[in-house]
């Protein structure tokens, strides 16, 4: 099967400026996490949805960032205005009812300059 | 809500040497246990896993994970290490939330340097 794809790979903005990212789950997986990875951390949980419903986003600074999952398949996550702190790998995973393990995708890399 | 702690933030040893990993987790009901590995400048990968049965678990390149329930841990080790061995291995734990699906956390990663 087909892996979680997510774009850009890298990507460098100035601060105060908008980024989006994009993530395409494994078919048929209803669940889709987004996780924050800073360099030397674990990935922590900003937001995760069920089909096209969040189940838990209290981790998301949702003063700056957002993310939808309009049709319960693919899902954008936005950042606006970044910070320097913002800068970090941004991963999208995706775990279906089958399965027993998520899978992720390659992940973004954001530079905030 | 459930959280995850890794007690060693670097580890540094020799081709050859063991190596061992905790990882403790807080959450008083059932569990889903990983452990992924990320290597230099590549994605997540996962190491092994437990669900059920047998708390020995193997997983792949001769890692290997117990569980032990009333300790609330899931330390991996490898008797033996190589220099490839050398990335950042994270600890992971799974709840089943009904409705809402498996929520996923992660401890904070070791990273480990084998040198030759």
């Amino acid at each position: 099967e087909a892996g979680v794809a997510q774009s850009p790979r890298y990507k460098i903005i100035e601060k105060r400026q908008s980024v989006a990212f994009w993530c395409n789950p494994i078919s048929g997986h209803a669940t889709l996490y987004w996780y924050q990875q800073i360099l030397g951390q674990g990935p922590k949980l900003l937001i995760q949805f069920q089909n096209n419903g969040v189940v838990d986003d209290s981790q998301l600074p949702k003063d700056r960032f957002s993310a939808e999952r309009l049709k319960g398949v693919d899902s954008t996550l936005k950042i606006q205005p970044a910070k320097l702190e913002d800068s970090a790998v941004y991963l999208c995973a995706s775990f279906g009812i089958m399965n027993t393990e998520a899978f992720f995708g390659q992940g973004t890399r954001l530079t905030v300059v | 809500a459930q959280s995850v702690s890794q007690h060693n933030h670097h580890v540094i040893l020799s081709e050859a040497a063991s190596l061992e990993l905790g990882c403790n987790y807080s959450y008083g009901g059932t569990v889903n246990l990983f452990w992924y590995v990320q290597y230099p400048g590549q994605h997540l990968q996962l190491l092994l896993k437990y669900f059920s049965g047998d708390p020995l678990v193997k997983g792949i390149k001769g890692f290997e994970a117990e569980f032990i329930k009333s300790k609330f841990s899931f330390n991996l080790r490898k008797p033996s290490v190589q220099w490839s061995d050398t990335a950042e291995y994270f600890c992971a734990v799974s709840i089943m939330i009904k409705a809402a699906g498996n929520k996923l956390t992660f401890g904070g990663g070791t990273r480990v340097l084998v040198k030759p």
